[in-house]
């Protein structure tokens, strides 16, 4: 079975542009969840999709967003970029079933902001 | 609220010797435990895992053990290789859709 793939696996933007990050989750999976990797701040959560709808949410601005379609594959965008904002962005699948279930994380997509 | 605490690193080891990754977690009832490891350049692959108090999650000659009395979920190997060097994250999953909780990461770094 093919795992979670992230496209583009590398970006690079300016300020003030946005961006569009794809995920395919595990074929079968319903649930895709996205994070945002950094050397400071560590795995930050950054929202949760399930039959296109967000279930959860963290603690980001609203420069993040994200949406999810009919064939499970997600999409997160941020507009307006910041500095801040370089960062691996990883996306993770799971059935969706659970509360407390496994998630299979994707490769990444590195982002540099410029 | 929920929150994972781990050992700083880097850890450096030689080939052969025996690791263990502190890991300590605070949750207000019965999280799930999980050990992910990330290799350079890559995402996080899980390692293994844990759903109850005493369980042992087991792989690749990695064991951890959920124990609810010192709220703890250390990773132990027996014998490191240098295809262990990578980073080691402690995570936790408790009552949220999709969200782990994530602890810093261990550096773990094994020479020849």
């Amino acid at each position: 079975k093919a795992g979670v793939t992230q496209t583009p696996r590398y970006l690079i933007k300016t300020r003030g542009q946005q961006v569009t990050l794809s995920c395919s989750p595990i074929s079968g999976h319903r649930s895709v969840s996205w994070y945002q990797q950094t050397p400071g701040q560590g795995l930050q959560f950054l929202f949760e999709y399930f039959s296109e709808t967000q279930r959860n949410k963290g603690n980001f601005p609203g420069r993040f967003s994200g949406r999810q379609f009919s064939n499970s594959r997600s999409e997160m965008n941020v507009s307006t970029l910041e500095l801040g904002d370089s960062a691996l962005y990883l996306c993770a699948s799971s059935s969706g079933q659970g509360l407390q279930e496994t998630q299979y994380f994707g490769p990444g997509t590195r982002l540099l902001v410029l | 609220g929920n929150s994972v605490t781990q050992m700083e690193g880097p850890v450096t080891l030689s080939e052969e010797a025996f690791l263990t990754i502190n890991c300590t977690y605070t949750a207000t009832g019965y999280p799930s435990l999980f050990w992910y490891v990330q290799y350079p350049g890559e995402g996080l692959q899980l390692l293994l895992k844990a759903t109850k108090a005493d369980d042992k999650g087991s792989n690749k000659g990695f064991e951890a053990t959920y124990r609810k009395e010192t709220t703890s979920f250390h990773l132990e190997k027996g014998s490191v290789q240098v295809s262990d060097s990578a980073v080691y994250f402690c995570a936790l999953s408790f009552h949220s859709w999709g969200k782990f909780q994530f602890g810093a990461g261990t550096q773990v770094v094994v020479t020849p």
